[in-house]
């Protein structure tokens, strides 16, 4: 089973619509969490931290179940930029940082 | 402030022949990743370093990879022999182990990676 498992998608959305990412992680003992987003043939860049209390950044919103080792991204009125690869990412502890598949979206006009 | 920097930014190479990767980390960044990215795997840890000591290298795919961080501003990784499977896109990432307190988040700064074919 690998450390951090997500939906690769691809979600086809029209702009303006509501859309959910979810991930799964393994290490029970998994201390932080993060979401990043890659766009094409670019580098990773960190999208926002996912806290326990759950926290949003503008039309974006993060969730964290440590019960049930899930992690969320909702992001609310979709915009054409928001196409790109979101990364779900669990450091372990010890700053052992690893990444899930990631899933890719596309929102069209 | 420059962030991280990787070279080279593409390199073409045959199979049997050696590739060094090249890695200059953020100025007081103590933790440095080295990853690789393929449409198959997506992005594998291979070897962090805190400190310039490895800690976990438990990614490198097999003994014809090797990485070293001889300071805190530079790290190589190097593939020796290079087969075709090796062929993706590496990254270097750097991180600062400070606290939640003093802003920092864990964030991982990515270099534009080295996209490297063996033909």
């Amino acid at each position: 089973r690998k450390e951090v498992e997500q939906d690769p998608g691809p979600f086809n959305v029209p702009e303006g619509a509501t859309v959910a990412f979810n991930c799964t992680y393994s290490n029970s003992a998994s201390q932080s969490f993060f979401w990043y987003r890659q766009d094409c043939r670019k580098e990773p860049k960190l999208l926002m931290s996912v806290y326990s209390s759950g926290n949003e950044d503008g039309r974006f919103t993060a969730q964290l179940n440590r019960a049930s080792q899930y992690i969320s991204l909702l992001i609310r009125d979709s915009k054409l930029s928001d196409s790109a690869t979101y990364l779900c990412v669990v450091n372990g502890g010890g700053f052992k940082t690893i990444f899930g598949a990631g899933t890719r979206l596309f929102v069209k006009a | 402030d420059a962030g991280v920097i990787q070279s080279p930014r593409h390199e073409v190479t045959e199979m049997g022949q050696e590739v060094t990767l090249r890695c200059k980390p953020i100025s007081g960044h103590d933790y440095l990743f080295w990853y690789r990215q393929t449409m198959m795997r997506g992005l594998e840890l291979l070897i962090y370093f805190n400190n310039n000591v490895p800690i976990d290298d438990s990614g490198m795919p097999e003994d014809r990879f090797s990485a070293k961080m001889p300071n805190a501003s530079f790290s190589t990784l190097k593939i020796q022999p290079s087969e075709p499977r090796d062929s993706a896109v590496y990254f270097c990432a750097s991180s600062h182990s400070g606290t939640v307190s003093s802003g920092d988040t864990g964030e991982l700064f990515f270099g534009e990676g080295s996209r490297l074919t063996v033909l």
